[in-house]
């Protein structure tokens, strides 16, 4: 079965510095990846997913992550964060074809410090 | 568009009660997902539907725990005989899943319930 780790359950950086959050996972054959962000009392909002092709993927809020398959790791990335990046965010991976159950991440809380 | 709708927000109920959850999926959406965040736990994958049935329900806790589907649109999730370890946030999520698309998740924002 897939797992996902976070190791960092809080990252604190200053506004306009860059951050990144790191996510592994295990498996031994193909997967899907995503992030996903969780403002305060809201629910989830997908950030970008990797499924096929380029291993470098843009998503919104100018967040960018990259698949290494060798290191199974797919950590997310901004060059310079804003107040309004703080949040929780959570990697998340399945499998390609038919129904495959997604796995979370326990989640990393980003706090932007001004 | 409408997106992901879940009711109450909030629930405060005393032990032992029994407990309705609603979802409201995107329209058209046909699968629906409902997950459990504990603080510090991460999501815990509850139940799938893929409209009315539920190929995977591999994720209920106890048998105190039930969902259904009508109409391929809205579920429920029913916790009969709540303990404290219930207390969380309830995440409904509905996804047009189909072979080839996108597989993203679309979230609703959850119901916190309280057991008291």
């Amino acid at each position: 079965a897939q797992s996902v780790t976070q190791l960092d359950s809080q990252v604190p950086v200053f506004e306009e510095a860059p951050v990144e959050l790191r996510c592994n996972y295990s498996s031994s054959v193909s997967v899907y990846l995503f992030w996903y962000v969780q403002y305060p009392n809201q629910g989830l909002q997908l950030l970008l997913k990797y499924l096929s092709g380029s291993t470098l993927v843009k998503g919104i809020n100018g967040f960018e992550a990259e698949f290494n398959k060798s290191q199974t790791s797919f950590h997310l990335r901004k060059p310079s964060v804003h107040i309004s990046d703080t949040a929780e965010y959570f990697c998340a991976v399945t499998f390609p074809g038919g129904y495959q159950k997604v796995t979370f991440g326990t989640g990393t809380k980003l706090q932007v410090i001004p | 568009g409408a997106g992901v709708s879940q009711s109450p927000s909030n629930k405060v109920t005393e032990k032992g009660k029994d407990v309705e959850l609603r979802c409201d999926p995107i329209s058209g959406h046909t699968a629906l997902y409902w997950y459990r965040q504990s603080l510090g736990q991460g999501l815990e994958f509850l139940i799938y539907f893929q409209g009315n049935s539920a190929p995977d329900k591999s994720g209920l806790p106890s048998d105190r725990f039930s969902a259904e589907r009508t109409g391929g649109s809205v579920s429920t999730l029913t916790i009969q005989r709540t303990q404290q370890e219930d207390s969380a946030v309830y995440l409904c999520a509905s996804s047009p899943r189909r072979t080839g698309l996108s597989y993203e998740q679309y979230f609703g924002p959850g119901t916190r319930l309280t057991v008291t």
